[in-house]
């Protein structure tokens, strides 16, 4: 079984000063990884995903995230925010393999960040 | 391309009324998945289907909940009876397969209040 930690429930901040939204997992597998932003109302949209490769994943706005696999981290970064941005981010993670063939994702409670003008 | 689509929006019911939900997937994609979505938490999956077949239902309340995906396309979820508990956001997501490494689209949602 997975478990994902984001430790802040809410993150404030001012336009264009960087941003770092905090998120770590729990698995006795490997996993892949992903970052998920929701604007009210509306569905989850893909930031980005670490699958295999180079640790720093660059994804969609100017979001980047670093995987630490020792840290078993994967903290999403930017380093200018804008009011846009506004919106709740969800970390989440899936088994590379699954003998049942399910992958599905598990999630964090997700990062609330505000930008303030 | 079109996205998933969800109906209705918003819903409000009293409980131990019925209810159910559509979602009509990205063309193409093999693979459709229901989260229920509860306010200040993460989405968490209550079914995932391989065209019209379960894959995992394991956290799917199976005595008030069911959901179908008869030609593999588009899909129902249902709660009979609702509680007051099962107040929260249904999503519906679809990816093109089931492999892991495969991105979920997701839908805008429907919104349950059960009153």
């Amino acid at each position: 079984a997975q478990s994902v930690t984001q430790l802040d429930s809410q993150v404030p901040v001012f336009e264009e000063a960087p941003v770092e939204l905090r998120c770590n997992y729990s698995s006795s597998v490997s996993v892949y990884l992903f970052w998920y932003v929701q604007y009210p109302n509306q569905g989850l949209q893909l930031l980005l995903k670490y699958l295999s490769g180079s640790t720093l994943v660059k994804g969609i706005n100017g979001f980047e995230a670093e995987f630490n696999k020792s840290q078993t981290s994967f903290h999403l970064r930017k380093p200018s925010v804008h009011i846009s941005d506004t919106a709740e981010y969800f970390c989440a993670v899936t088994p590379t393999h699954s003998g049942a063939g399910s992958y599905q994702l598990t999630f964090g409670k997700g990062t609330k960040l505000s930008v303030i003008p | 391309e079109a996205g998933v689509a969800q109906s209705p929006r918003y819903k409000i019911i009293e409980k131990r009324q019925s209810v159910a939900f559509w979602c009509n997937p990205i063309s193409g994609h093999a693979t459709l998945y229901w989260y229920q979505q509860i306010l200040g938490q993460g989405p968490k999956l209550l079914i995932q289907f391989q065209n019209n077949g379960v894959v995992d239902d394991s956290q799917l309340p199976k005595d008030r909940f069911s959901a179908e995906r008869l030609k593999g396309v588009d899909s129902t979820l249902k709660i009979q009876p609702a509680k007051l508990e099962d107040s929260a956001v249904y999503l519906c997501a679809s990816s093109l397969d089931r492999g892991s490494g495969n991105e979920q689209f997701f839908g805008p949602g429907t919104r349950l209040t059960v009153l």
